[in-house]
Parts: C-alpha cells; sequence; structure tokens
C-alpha cells in the first residue's frame, strides 16, 4: 500500500523560502506516475502547482513558474517542492498526490498525502 | 487555463436522499473530468475519473455522467459518510484545475 506523508516549516517569514518534503512509502518513485503538488486555501480552493517525474521532468504552473522548484531524492523515496520569495498568499495546505497521466499533460491524482499546513506570516 | 464552474456551492439533503452536482468547463475537455471527495481535514480522494468511472472501492449509489458540455456527479441513497465536498478537475490538459467545490450538508 503506496503512502504519501508531507512535512513542512510551518510558518514560514514574508520573503523566504517555503520547502515541504513528501516521504513516499511502500511504493517507488520510479514507477509511472508524475507526483504532483497541489496546494488548498480558502481563497483560491484547491490549486496545481506542478508535478515532476522520475526522469526529472517537470511542468510548473504558469503563475508560480519562476519562484517553484521540484526535486525527486530516489535513494530516499522522497520528492520536495520549495517556493521563493513567498507572500501571505502562498499561506495554505499543501499536498503531495501521485498523478496518473491522462488528456494532453493532465493527470488523475488517484493518491494523496494529509497535507501540511503552511503558514506565511512575520 | 480551463475554468471549471460547479454549481451549487452547497446544499442541503438528507439520509437517502438524492444528490447532483453539475461541472462546467469554460472549454472542452471531451471525457476527461474527475470527481473528488474531501472530508472535513483530510485530503481530496478520486472517486470517478474519465467522467463515469468508479475508482475502486468507491459505492455504486454515486456515478458521474455528461451531456451537452455539463458533466454531473449523482449520489443516490445519501448515507452519512457521505456528507463532504465535492470537486470537480478537468484531466484533459494542463494546467489541471479544479472546481471551486460543493459543500454537502
Amino acid at each position: 500500500q503506496v503512502l504519501l506523508q508531507e512535512s513542512g516549516p510551518g510558518l514560514v517569514r514574508p520573503s523566504g523560502t517555503l520547502s515541504v518534503i513528501c516521504d513516499v512509502s511502500g511504493g517507488s518513485l520510479r514507477s509511472s506516475h508524475w507526483w504532483t503538488w497541489v496546494r488548498q486555501s480558502p481563497q483560491k480552493g484547491l490549486e496545481w502547482i506542478g508535478e515532476i517525474y522520475h526522469t526529472g521532468t517537470t511542468n510548473y504552473h504558469p503563475s508560480l513558474k519562476s519562484r517553484v522548484h521540484m526535486s525527486l531524492d530516489l535513494s530516499n523515496n522522497q520528492c520536495s517542492l520549495s517556493l521563493d520569495s513567498v507572500t501571505a498568499a502562498d499561506t495554505a495546505v499543501y499536498f503531495c498526490a501521485r498523478g496518473l497521466r491522462v488528456g494532453m499533460g493532465s493527470a488523475d491524482l488517484d493518491l494523496w498525502g494529509q497535507g501540511t499546513r503552511v503558514t506565511v506570516s512575520s | 487555463d480551463i475554468q471549471m464552474t460547479q454549481s451549487p456551492s452547497s446544499l442541503s439533503a438528507s439520509i437517502g436522499g438524492r444528490v447532483t452536482i453539475s461541472c462546467r468547463p469554460s472549454a472542452p475537455i471531451r471525457h476527461y473530468l474527475n470527481w473528488y471527495q474531501q472530508l472535513p481535514g483530510k485530503a481530496p480522494k478520486l472517486l470517478i475519473s474519465g467522467t463515469s468511472t468508479l475508482q475502486e472501492g468507491v459505492p455504486s449509489r454515486f456515478s458521474g455522467s455528461e451531456s451537452g458540455s455539463e458533466f454531473t456527479l449523482t449520489i443516490n441513497s445519501l448515507q452519512p459518510e457521505d456528507f463532504a465536498t465535492y470537486y470537480c478537475q478537468q484531466a484533459y490538459n494542463s494546467p489541471l484545475t479544479f472546481g471551486g467545490g460543493t459543500k454537502v450538508e
């Protein structure tokens, strides 16, 4: 049984960098899935941040592309998200999810972590 | 980006009743429409993919359909565990986008 578990800092200062890690257990990051980050806030609802494949290929949301970076640690079965120059608008619950490619560059998100809440505040 | 318009934003329902939730994309998405259920404090859970394919373990009282570019999630014989927020998501192109959610209470 594949499980995803996010961990994050809880609180990040404005203009700082938000970093969240997703531990994947019971499965391999080398599977045919796209490891995806989604965030949820009352203001914006569910928002796709981006995805990464085990080859290192990434796709980011155009509105976040200049600030986001995703990576994989295949030896430790972890995926990570970093978001630079954060503001209060980046306050959200951050989820990692497993994506099955369908359509034209989109995905079914068939497995999710429980999420980690990150607040941007001084 | 394809905008997903969900309606209603909330609805009141009774145990044993029937619930219908609508989702309309701003552009054609063929059959690439998914439905998720989110219980309070939990992550979304994929219920239905590809408009009408139930995920493993999802009760048959849930169904999805499409008519005239409008997608519908129907829950028959509503159970206590079905009180949740439901989201549609287009899986046609990137960036994938979600509807605003429908809270069933």
